[in-house]
């Protein structure tokens, strides 16, 4: 199985503060198969970048994705309080689909 | 729009089954998607379980440590999942999802039932 590990795992960043977010694969991965999501507590975790770049609908464009091959990247341009929440990044190159440890985002 | 919803018992024993249902309106489950099983860990650890395509083929997470077993039944448009002889370990948050992109990411969810294995 592909391991995806995620750094930081946790982050505190003050209000229009640039955040990064680091998605490592154990092995190549199609830049096609690796999405993100963020998960607000007592819900389910909700698409935010698909196939490394795209926005899914509704997202704002602070939102940002890219990378390839072994090292993806997860980037919030300007944080806003309602940013708080997990983001995990998932790969669905090859079986068993997998997600990273997550990374928990507080505000200062 | 489509949606998804999950049910399920809360609370089974260790050793016993677990029967899970998710219901879907909005779509046929026969005309596309595939249909998925993901759980999370009070851990927060999200392991993605196996999904059941539209025609009704199946595949398992070959990771899994117990056995599950994904079925439906097309006239009430819902799909199920089973775990035998359950453990403390499978006490997680369920949730099932929908998945039309081709490359496997999960843009409809269930909002989730929580199963906590006790005796």
């Amino acid at each position: 199985a592909i391991v995806l590990n995620q750094s930081p795992s946790s982050i505190v960043a003050s209000q229009g503060e640039k955040v990064t977010i680091t998605c490592r694969a154990s092995s190549s991965i199609s830049s096609n198969y690796l999405h993100w999501y963020q998960q607000k507590p007592g819900a389910f975790p909700k698409l935010v970048i698909y196939s490394t770049s795209y926005r899914a609908s509704g997202i704002p464009s602070r939102f940002s994705g890219s990378g390839s091959g072994t090292s993806y990247s997860f980037t919030i341009s300007r944080v806003e309080a309602e940013d708080v929440a997990t983001y995990y990044c998932q790969q669905g190159s090859s079986n068993p689909l997998t997600f990273g440890s997550g990374t928990k985002l507080e505000i200062k | 729009q489509m949606q998804l919803q999950e049910s399920g018992p809360g609370l089974v024993k260790p050793t016993q089954s677990l029967f899970l249902t998710c219901s879907v309106t909005g779509f046929s489950i026969t005309s596309g998607y595939y249909w998925i099983w993901i759980r999370q860990s009070q851990g927060k650890h999200l392991e993605w379980m196996g999904y059941m395509t539209y025609s009704g083929e199946t595949f398992y997470n070959p990771s899994l440590k117990s056995p599950i077993s994904i079925t439906r039944e097309t006239s009430k448009n819902q799909f199920f999942l089973q775990l035998n002889s359950v453990t403390t370990e499978d006490t997680a948050m369920y949730y099932c999802a929908g998945d039309n992109s081709g490359y496997w990411y999960f843009d409809f969810w269930g909002p989730g039932t929580m199963v906590t294995v006790s005796s």
